[in-house]
Protein backbone atom coordinates (compact mmCIF):
# COMPACT_ATOMS: atom_id res chain seq x y z
CA UNK A 1 0.00 0.00 0.00
CA UNK A 2 0.87 3.34 0.07
CA UNK A 3 3.18 4.86 2.39
CA UNK A 4 3.71 8.56 3.06
CA UNK A 5 6.41 10.03 4.87
CA UNK A 6 7.04 13.72 5.78
CA UNK A 7 10.60 15.07 7.45
CA UNK A 8 11.64 16.68 9.02
CA UNK A 9 8.98 16.16 12.33
CA UNK A 10 9.61 19.97 13.43
CA UNK A 11 10.16 23.19 11.24
CA UNK A 12 10.84 26.78 12.75
CA UNK A 13 10.75 29.78 11.20
CA UNK A 14 10.99 33.63 11.76
CA UNK A 15 8.05 35.61 10.81
CA UNK A 16 8.12 36.87 7.36
CA UNK A 17 10.39 34.36 5.98
CA UNK A 18 9.32 31.31 4.10
CA UNK A 19 8.77 27.73 5.02
CA UNK A 20 8.64 24.82 2.78
CA UNK A 21 7.41 21.14 3.92
CA UNK A 22 8.21 18.16 1.85
CA UNK A 23 6.84 14.49 1.57
CA UNK A 24 7.43 11.78 -0.28
CA UNK A 25 5.43 9.13 -1.70
CA UNK A 26 5.84 5.27 -2.89
CA UNK A 27 2.83 4.31 -4.91
CA UNK A 28 3.18 6.09 -8.57
CA UNK A 29 -0.50 5.19 -8.84
CA UNK A 30 -1.20 7.99 -6.76
CA UNK A 31 -3.01 10.95 -8.71
CA UNK A 32 -4.05 12.96 -5.32
CA UNK A 33 -2.03 15.28 -2.90
CA UNK A 34 -3.67 17.08 -0.48
CA UNK A 35 -2.18 19.29 2.50
CA UNK A 36 -4.04 19.71 5.95
CA UNK A 37 -3.67 22.44 8.30
CA UNK A 38 -4.60 21.39 12.57
CA UNK A 39 -4.14 23.71 14.77
CA UNK A 40 -4.39 23.11 18.53
CA UNK A 41 -7.62 21.28 19.67
CA UNK A 42 -9.08 21.64 16.38
CA UNK A 43 -10.14 19.62 13.32
CA UNK A 44 -7.85 18.99 10.15
CA UNK A 45 -8.55 21.47 7.50
CA UNK A 46 -7.92 21.26 3.79
CA UNK A 47 -5.90 24.28 2.64
CA UNK A 48 -4.82 23.21 -0.71
CA UNK A 49 -4.35 20.42 -2.91
CA UNK A 50 -2.84 18.95 -6.23
CA UNK A 51 -3.67 16.23 -8.82
CA UNK A 52 -1.11 14.49 -10.43
CA UNK A 53 -1.84 16.54 -13.91
CA UNK A 54 -0.39 19.52 -12.50
CA UNK A 55 2.90 20.51 -11.47
CA UNK A 56 2.17 23.39 -9.12
CA UNK A 57 -0.69 25.29 -7.76
CA UNK A 58 -0.93 28.72 -5.77
CA UNK A 59 -3.39 30.39 -3.38
CA UNK A 60 -2.32 33.76 -2.05
CA UNK A 61 0.81 32.70 0.74
CA UNK A 62 0.50 28.84 -0.01
CA UNK A 63 2.07 26.49 -2.84
CA UNK A 64 2.17 22.97 -3.59
CA UNK A 65 4.42 21.74 -5.87
CA UNK A 66 4.68 17.95 -6.98
CA UNK A 67 7.45 16.62 -8.61
CA UNK A 68 6.28 13.01 -10.07
CA UNK A 69 9.17 10.79 -11.31
CA UNK A 70 11.19 11.81 -7.99
CA UNK A 71 7.23 11.02 -6.28
CA UNK A 72 7.71 14.31 -3.66
CA UNK A 73 5.54 17.04 -3.43
CA UNK A 74 5.90 19.86 -1.02
CA UNK A 75 3.57 23.01 0.37
CA UNK A 76 4.95 26.67 0.38
CA UNK A 77 4.19 29.36 2.68
CA UNK A 78 5.46 32.62 1.89
CA UNK A 79 5.73 34.89 4.58
CA UNK A 80 4.89 33.07 7.35
CA UNK A 81 2.77 34.61 10.29
CA UNK A 82 2.11 33.75 13.61
CA UNK A 83 -0.76 32.16 12.85
CA UNK A 84 0.58 29.53 10.41
CA UNK A 85 1.76 27.85 13.47
CA UNK A 86 0.18 24.24 13.20
CA UNK A 87 0.65 20.89 12.71
CA UNK A 88 0.53 20.53 8.69
CA UNK A 89 -0.38 16.95 7.41
CA UNK A 90 0.30 16.14 3.84
CA UNK A 91 -1.68 12.52 2.01
CA UNK A 92 -2.18 10.94 -1.24
CA UNK A 93 -4.39 8.80 -2.28
CA UNK A 94 -4.64 6.27 -5.66
CA UNK A 95 -7.78 5.23 -7.81
CA UNK A 96 -6.66 1.49 -7.10
CA UNK A 97 -7.06 1.80 -3.70
CA UNK A 98 -10.34 3.31 -3.37
CA UNK A 99 -9.48 6.76 -3.34
CA UNK A 100 -8.30 6.01 0.31
CA UNK A 101 -6.37 9.03 2.02
CA UNK A 102 -2.71 8.02 3.38
CA UNK A 103 -1.36 10.54 5.69
CA UNK A 104 2.06 11.14 6.60
CA UNK A 105 2.64 11.52 10.50
CA UNK A 106 3.01 15.55 10.08
CA UNK A 107 5.38 18.15 10.95
CA UNK A 108 4.97 20.66 13.90
CA UNK A 109 5.24 24.22 12.08
CA UNK A 110 6.43 27.01 14.47
CA UNK A 111 6.80 30.79 13.40
CA UNK A 112 8.77 32.91 15.63
CA UNK A 113 7.16 36.74 15.94
CA UNK B 1 -16.74 22.96 9.65
CA UNK B 2 -20.45 23.05 11.06
CA UNK B 3 -21.49 20.89 7.88
CA UNK B 4 -20.04 18.04 10.00
CA UNK B 5 -20.92 17.42 13.69
CA UNK B 6 -20.49 14.72 16.06
CA UNK B 7 -21.28 13.89 19.20
CA UNK B 8 -19.73 13.36 21.93
CA UNK B 9 -17.32 15.36 21.59
CA UNK B 10 -15.43 13.73 24.92
CA UNK B 11 -16.37 10.82 26.64
CA UNK B 12 -14.50 8.86 29.32
CA UNK B 13 -15.06 5.20 29.72
CA UNK B 14 -14.10 2.17 31.58
CA UNK B 15 -12.70 -1.20 30.21
CA UNK B 16 -14.88 -3.15 28.74
CA UNK B 17 -18.00 -0.79 28.21
CA UNK B 18 -19.44 -0.26 24.67
CA UNK B 19 -18.79 2.88 23.03
CA UNK B 20 -20.62 4.43 20.08
CA UNK B 21 -19.31 7.67 18.33
CA UNK B 22 -21.63 9.44 15.97
CA UNK B 23 -21.18 11.48 12.62
CA UNK B 24 -23.49 13.52 11.00
CA UNK B 25 -23.55 16.04 7.86
CA UNK B 26 -25.56 18.04 6.14
CA UNK B 27 -23.28 18.13 2.92
CA UNK B 28 -24.83 15.72 1.13
CA UNK B 29 -21.65 13.74 0.59
CA UNK B 30 -21.97 10.17 0.12
CA UNK B 31 -18.53 9.06 1.31
CA UNK B 32 -17.55 9.26 4.97
CA UNK B 33 -14.90 8.04 6.94
CA UNK B 34 -13.65 7.15 10.46
CA UNK B 35 -9.95 7.91 11.11
CA UNK B 36 -8.06 7.45 14.52
CA UNK B 37 -5.45 10.41 16.01
CA UNK B 38 -2.72 9.38 18.38
CA UNK B 39 0.17 11.84 19.01
CA UNK B 40 2.70 11.91 16.47
CA UNK B 41 1.33 9.32 14.25
CA UNK B 42 -1.00 11.47 12.00
CA UNK B 43 -4.67 10.30 11.02
CA UNK B 44 -5.27 6.44 10.47
CA UNK B 45 -8.35 4.93 8.99
CA UNK B 46 -10.56 2.63 10.81
CA UNK B 47 -13.64 2.52 8.50
CA UNK B 48 -15.07 4.11 5.40
CA UNK B 49 -18.20 3.93 4.03
CA UNK B 50 -19.03 4.72 -0.17
CA UNK B 51 -22.69 4.57 0.43
CA UNK B 52 -25.33 2.93 2.54
CA UNK B 53 -24.65 -0.39 1.79
CA UNK B 54 -21.23 -0.25 1.07
CA UNK B 55 -18.93 -0.32 4.04
CA UNK B 56 -15.26 -1.13 4.07
CA UNK B 57 -12.44 -1.69 6.65
CA UNK B 58 -9.56 0.64 6.75
CA UNK B 59 -5.45 -0.29 7.71
CA UNK B 60 -7.05 -0.30 11.57
CA UNK B 61 -10.46 -2.01 11.63
CA UNK B 62 -9.86 -4.39 14.82
CA UNK B 63 -12.31 -3.85 17.67
CA UNK B 64 -14.43 -1.51 15.96
CA UNK B 65 -17.53 -1.30 14.05
CA UNK B 66 -19.55 0.66 12.55
CA UNK B 67 -22.99 1.55 10.87
CA UNK B 68 -24.01 3.68 7.92
CA UNK B 69 -28.00 4.44 9.64
CA UNK B 70 -28.57 6.95 6.17
CA UNK B 71 -26.47 8.75 4.12
CA UNK B 72 -26.00 11.59 6.45
CA UNK B 73 -24.92 9.14 9.13
CA UNK B 74 -22.21 6.81 9.96
CA UNK B 75 -21.81 5.77 13.35
CA UNK B 76 -18.59 4.24 14.95
CA UNK B 77 -19.04 1.59 17.84
CA UNK B 78 -16.41 -0.05 20.18
CA UNK B 79 -17.53 -3.22 21.51
CA UNK B 80 -15.77 -3.62 24.63
CA UNK B 81 -12.92 -0.38 24.88
CA UNK B 82 -9.41 -0.82 25.83
CA UNK B 83 -7.18 1.61 27.19
CA UNK B 84 -4.99 1.66 24.18
CA UNK B 85 -8.25 2.70 22.22
CA UNK B 86 -7.70 6.14 24.06
CA UNK B 87 -7.22 8.97 21.43
CA UNK B 88 -9.09 11.51 18.88
CA UNK B 89 -11.20 10.22 16.47
CA UNK B 90 -12.87 12.15 13.56
CA UNK B 91 -15.17 11.47 11.30
CA UNK B 92 -14.51 13.17 7.60
CA UNK B 93 -16.88 13.04 4.56
CA UNK B 94 -16.27 13.44 0.72
CA UNK B 95 -18.50 14.31 -2.11
CA UNK B 96 -15.99 12.76 -5.02
CA UNK B 97 -13.54 11.08 -3.00
CA UNK B 98 -10.87 13.52 -3.21
CA UNK B 99 -10.76 16.32 -1.03
CA UNK B 100 -12.13 15.51 2.46
CA UNK B 101 -13.80 17.62 4.97
CA UNK B 102 -13.48 16.74 9.03
CA UNK B 103 -16.02 17.10 11.94
CA UNK B 104 -14.47 18.75 15.17
CA UNK B 105 -13.56 15.22 16.74
CA UNK B 106 -14.42 13.21 19.61
CA UNK B 107 -12.03 12.79 22.47
CA UNK B 108 -12.29 9.35 24.00
CA UNK B 109 -10.02 8.05 27.43
CA UNK B 110 -10.68 4.68 28.32
CA UNK B 111 -9.63 3.89 32.16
Amino acid sequence: GENVEQHPSTLSVQEGDSAVIKCTYSDSASNYFPWYKQELGKRPQLIIDIRSNVGEKKDQRIAVTLNKTAKHFSLHITETQPEDSAVYFCAASSPVANSKLTFGKGITLSVRP
Amino acid sequence: DADVTQTPRNRITKTGKRIMLECSQTKGHDRMYWYRQDPGLGLQLIYYSFDVKDINKGEISDGYSVSRQAQAKFSLSLESAIPNQTALYFCATSETGYAQYFGPGTRLTVL
